[in-house]
C-alpha cells in the first residue's frame, strides 16, 4: 500500500513530441505528489508538484495531471527537447510522516 | 544562493575503513534526510532528522550512522564500508509544517569502496 508504481521504465520521444510518464498509488493518505528530474551524476531536482485538491498544474512545458478517484497522476512534457533527457521520478508522501515514497523511475531519451 | 551542499563530491575508501560524508544547508529547513541511490534505482531512504529527532528506517544496516550537531549540518558515518555500500549518497532537506512542503536534494557524494 505504500508503493508508488511508475511506468514506463524507459521512454524514447522525438524532439518536439510529448513525453508522458504515469504513476499510480494505493495509499489514500498521500497528499503531496512531486516529480523529480535527475541527470547522470547529479542529485534529483524538484521539477513540479501537486496536491490532490487540484486536477492539473502547469509550469512551462511541464504539466501534472492528477486523477484522485483513479489514484493516478502523470507528468506531461510538452515540446520535448534533447536537454530533457534524464531520469524522472514520481513520489508521494503524507503530511506529518516526512517520508517520501519514490517510484522506480523513468529514463527519458529525447532524440534530436 | 540557498542550497544543500555535500562534501566531498567523490569519496574513495577502502573496504572496512570508516568514512564520513557531510551535508550542510542554508535553507534553514527543519528536516534533513540521507538517501542511498544505486545505479538505475530510486533513492532509498536511510534515515531522517526532524529537528534533532532521529528516525531510522527499519532496513537501514547498523553499519550506517548519522549525526546532526545543529540545524545546518548533518553527517553520514559508514563504520565499516563493504563493496555493496558503493553508491551515490544524497542529502535532502525540507521544511515541515501543517502541510507537506518541497524536498530539496544536494548534488550527492559518489562513494567508491576498493
Amino acid at each position: 500500500q505504500q508503493q508508488v508504481k511508475q511506468s514506463p521504465q524507459s521512454l524514447i520521444v522525438q524532439k518536439g513530441g510529448i513525453s508522458i510518464i504515469n504513476c499510480a498509488y494505493e495509499n489514500t493518505a498521500f497528499d503531496y505528489f512531486p516529480w523529480y528530474q535527475q541527470f547522470p551524476g547529479k542529485g534529483p531536482a524538484l521539477l513540479i508538484a501537486i496536491r490532490p485538491d487540484v486536477s492539473e498544474k502547469k509550469e512551462g512545458r511541464f504539466t501534472i495531471s492528477f486523477n484522485k478517484s483513479a489514484k493516478q497522476f502523470s507528468l506531461h512534457i510538452m515540446d520535448s527537447q534533447p536537454g530533457d533527457s534524464a531520469t524522472y521520478f514520481c513520489a508521494a508522501r503524507t503530511t506529518g510522516t516526512y517520508k517520501y515514497i519514490f517510484g522506480t523511475g523513468t529514463r527519458l531519451k529525447v532524440l534530436a | 544562493d540557498a542550497m544543500v551542499i555535500q562534501n566531498p563530491r567523490y569519496q574513495v575508501t577502502q573496504f572496512g575503513k570508516p568514512v564520513t560524508l557531510s551535508c550542510s544547508q542554508t535553507l534553514n529547513h527543519n528536516v534533513m534526510y540521507w538517501y542511498q541511490q544505486k545505479s538505475s534505482q530510486a533513492p532509498k531512504l536511510l534515515f531522517h532528522y526532524y529537528d534533532k529527532d532521529f528516525n531510522n528506517e527499519a532496513d537501514t544496516p547498523d553499519n550506517f550512522q548519522s549525526r546532526r550537531p545543529n540545524t545546518s549540518f548533518c553527517f553520514l558515518d559508514i563504520r565499516s564500508p563493504g563493496l555493496g555500500d558503493a553508491a551515490m549518497y544524497l542529502c535532502a532537506t525540507s521544511r515541515e509544517g501543517p502541510r507537506a512542503n518541497e524536498q530539496y536534494f544536494g548534488p550527492g557524494t559518489r562513494l567508491t569502496v576498493t
